[in-house]
């Protein structure tokens, strides 16, 4: 079975730096995904890390260690803009993905 | 914006009842998934249809059903509606080959079942 843990929520100010985890425990993993989604909107990728590292995507980040079962998103120099849900997901063979629950991060100013 | 669109945006439906959603994937894609999203909850994938044909499942019943089309477009088919069933469908395309991990998101039907 396939299952990613990710907390719920995070809040933090603009300009800040916010980590968020993901752990999971799949037969067969492939890779992680993430994806961001605005409120009403539509969940659009991020980034994708098949190997253990870091990508870094402008102020985003993604990390990813094998061996931990374990990845993070790094959003740098917050903005208001970042203010979204943040998922992680899992891909089997044909991008059938299995998603986390999700990480809503609130900016404040 | 990806290029994949989906309808109808919004609807309203009785429990029982049988709706029909539809998604146009972005051009190039062949391949289309389906995902349940309930409220503050992570994208579900239902199915996904490559070359006119279901290309694996997820943990749904079969009273969920699907259409590719020639020109790849989708319809995703629900019959006995649930209240359960109130949710955000999403479609999400992509081409078979493409970069992995990356699936491109239609903005979704917000079902409310009543």
């Amino acid at each position: 079975g396939q299952s990613l843990e990710q907390p719920s929520e995070v809040t933090a100010v603009e300009g800040a730096i916010v980590q968020i985890n993901c752990t999971y425990q799949t037969s067969g993993f492939y890779g992680l995904s993430w994806y961001q989604q605005h409120d009403g909107g539509a969940p659009t990728f991020l980034s994708y890390n098949a190997l253990d590292g870091l990508e870094e995507t402008g102020r985003f980040s993604s990390f990813l260690s094998r061996s931990d079962s374990y990845g993070y998103l790094l959003l740098q120099e917050l903005q208001m803009k970042d203010s979204a849900s943040y998922f992680c997901a899992e891909g089997a063979a044909g991008n059938k993905l299995t998603f986390g629950g999700g990480t809503r991060v609130l900016v404040k100013p | 914006e990806t290029g994949v669109t989906q309808s109808p945006t919004h609807l309203i439906k009785t429990r029982g009842q049988q709706v029909t959603l539809r998604c146009s994937s972005q051009s190039g894609h062949n391949t289309v998934s389906w995902y349940q999203q309930a409220l503050g909850q992570g994208p579900q994938f239902i199915f996904q249809y490559y070359r006119e044909e279901e290309n694996g499942r997820g943990n749904f019943p079969p009273r969920f059903s699907g259409l590719q089309f020639p020109n790849y477009s989708s319809e995703l088919n629900v019959n006995a509606l649930e209240l359960d069933d109130s949710a955000l469908y999403l479609c999400a395309s992509t081409r078979a080959g493409g970069a992995v991990g990356e699936l491109f998101f239609g903005e979704g039907s917000r079902l409310t079942v009543l």
